[in-house]
């Protein structure tokens, strides 16, 4: 149980295009689910925290009219990178929480590589 | 501000030669500790969660056990499989509303045959 997918796992675009990545929990409801970045041999870093029906919270540093996060059922959130630049070439994953109650372990998902040309 | 630090860095083990990987934390109230593992391009696998000094879970080769200020994962006998990033969190009290964890920068473990 507490499967969480990814599409795609990885894309190639060109800079100044945009990206949509999925995020779906596959067996349970995720209330909540979140967007990570990861570079090369660094850990993961906090990007935003989506909660179904409302607005993203964005962590400090991050640019939420670049990245847009919806989170529009209680088992899909889609993260966009708007405009997309070198720079924004990465490793994206998301983690999605058990239902308040059930736990506080983040699943995560497969993650997707982002490269831009 | 959260801080978790893990050490060492990188490890190189022998198959069947066990050793610990330390995950040292600061948190104001913890709410939980979490270990995953994490293979080269994949996202991380979770293995354990910890939620009071004293307590302690298992899994196969991995043993995790936790204190008021750090959390060790013992590998006893590992395989090569074994080989991964292992990766531990934090989440404090104060963050139960929006659930984030804060995360350490990983240990790079390589078990050879």
């Amino acid at each position: 149980g507490a499967v969480v997918s990814q599409h795609p796992s990885w894309v190639i675009c060109k800079s100044g295009t945009s990206v949509k990545i999925e995020c779906r929990s596959l067996d349970f409801q995720a209330t909540t689910m979140f967007w990570y970045r990861q570079f090369p041999k660094q850990s993961l870093m906090l990007m935003a925290t989506s909660n179904e029906g409302s607005k993203a919270t964005y962590e400090q540093g991050v640019e939420k009219d670049k990245f847009l996060i919806n989170h529009a059922s209680l088992t899909l959130s889609t993260l966009t990178v708007t405009s997309a630049h070198p720079e924004d070439s990465s490793f994206y994953i998301c983690s999605a929480s058990l239902p308040r109650g059930l736990g506080d372990t983040q699943y995560f998902g497969p993650g997707t590589r982002l490269t831009v040309l | 501000e959260d801080q978790v630090t893990q050490s060492p860095e990188a490890l190189r083990l022998q198959e069947g030669e066990s050793s610990s990987l330390n995950c040292s934390y600061t948190v104001s109230g913890l709410r939980g500790l979490f270990w995953y593992r994490q293979d080269p391009g994949k996202g991380p696998e979770f293995l354990f969660t910890l939620y009071s000094a004293g307590e302690e879970k298992e899994k196969e080769r991995l043993k995790a056990t936790l204190t008021k200020k750090e959390s060790f994962l013992h590998i006893t006998a590992p395989k090569p499989e074994d080989s991964a990033t292992y990766l531990c969190a934090v989440q404090a009290t104060r963050d139960t509303g929006r659930r984030a964890l804060t995360f350490g920068s990983g240990t790079r473990l390589q078990v050879q045959p």
